[in-house]
């Protein structure tokens, strides 16, 4: 079945430094969607991608949509403590149907 | 906007007995997605309904597991019996069916089974 490849699965890194994970892909998506999940919450919505080549940004987080529809990145500038969590892409295949990645865990160390 | 809201947040239940989650989806949005997060298997989609009818529901782990949506604004989960490894967190999420659509998940159910 179709799967989305994350990398890295986790990173420690020191605050302030800047971030960057991505999905991979052997098929090809409609639409690209980054999220952050907290301990204890469900996954929240930090950016949508529509179209091929579209580079996004929300606040510190820039994505990229790649030229392929294969693959995706995510990048944190200037990371903070409260960038903690898991990040997950997922990709849209046909209507209705999400396929995630199996998280990216980031850790900022302060 | 009130998000997608689930219920119950956590429960505990003993091997054997009937489980059932629920989902009150955001208004206005048609899609309705199931998912379990674990550890070892991360997300999966159970099922996904459009317009209250199942679309594909091949992501069911077994036939202990079923999921209804008898109007736009309810669903369940239900496991019946379950085991101990239906432990998971099981998400649902609803989206509304349009072109860039995005998907929006509610805070989770916590089940254990011990």
């Amino acid at each position: 079945g179709q799967q989305l490849n994350q990398s890295p699965q986790s990173m420690f890194i020191q605050e302030g430094e800047d971030v960057s994970m991505n999905c991979t892909s052997s098929s090809i998506f409609n639409t690209w969607l980054w999220y952050k999940q907290e301990p204890g919450e469900g996954p929240v919505l930090l950016i949508a991608l529509y179209k091929a080549g579209e580079l996004t940004s929300n606040g510190r987080l820039t994505a990229q949509f790649g030229i392929t529809r294969k693959d995706s990145f995510l990048n944190i500038s200037a990371s903070i403590p409260s960038d903690v969590g898991i990040y997950f892409c997922a990709g849209q295949v046909g209507t209705y149907k999400y396929i995630f990645g199996t998280g990216t865990r980031l850790k900022v160390l302060a | 906007d009130a998000g997608v809201i689930q219920s119950p947040r956590h429960e505990v239940t003993e091997m054997g007995q009937e489980v059932t989650l629920r989902c009150k989806p955001i208004s206005g949005h048609n899609s309705l997605f199931w998912y379990r997060q674990t550890m070892m298997r991360g997300l999966e989609l159970l099922i996904y309904f459009n317009n209250n009818v199942p679309i594909d529901d091949s992501g069911m782990p077994e036939d202990r597991f079923s999921a209804k949506m008898p109007n736009a604004s309810f669903s369940t989960l239900k496991i019946q019996p379950s085991e101990p490894r239906d432990s998971a967190v099981y998400f649902c999420a609803s989206t509304r069916n349009t072109a860039g659509n995005t998907i929006y998940f509610g805070e989770g159910s916590w089940l254990t089974v011990v």
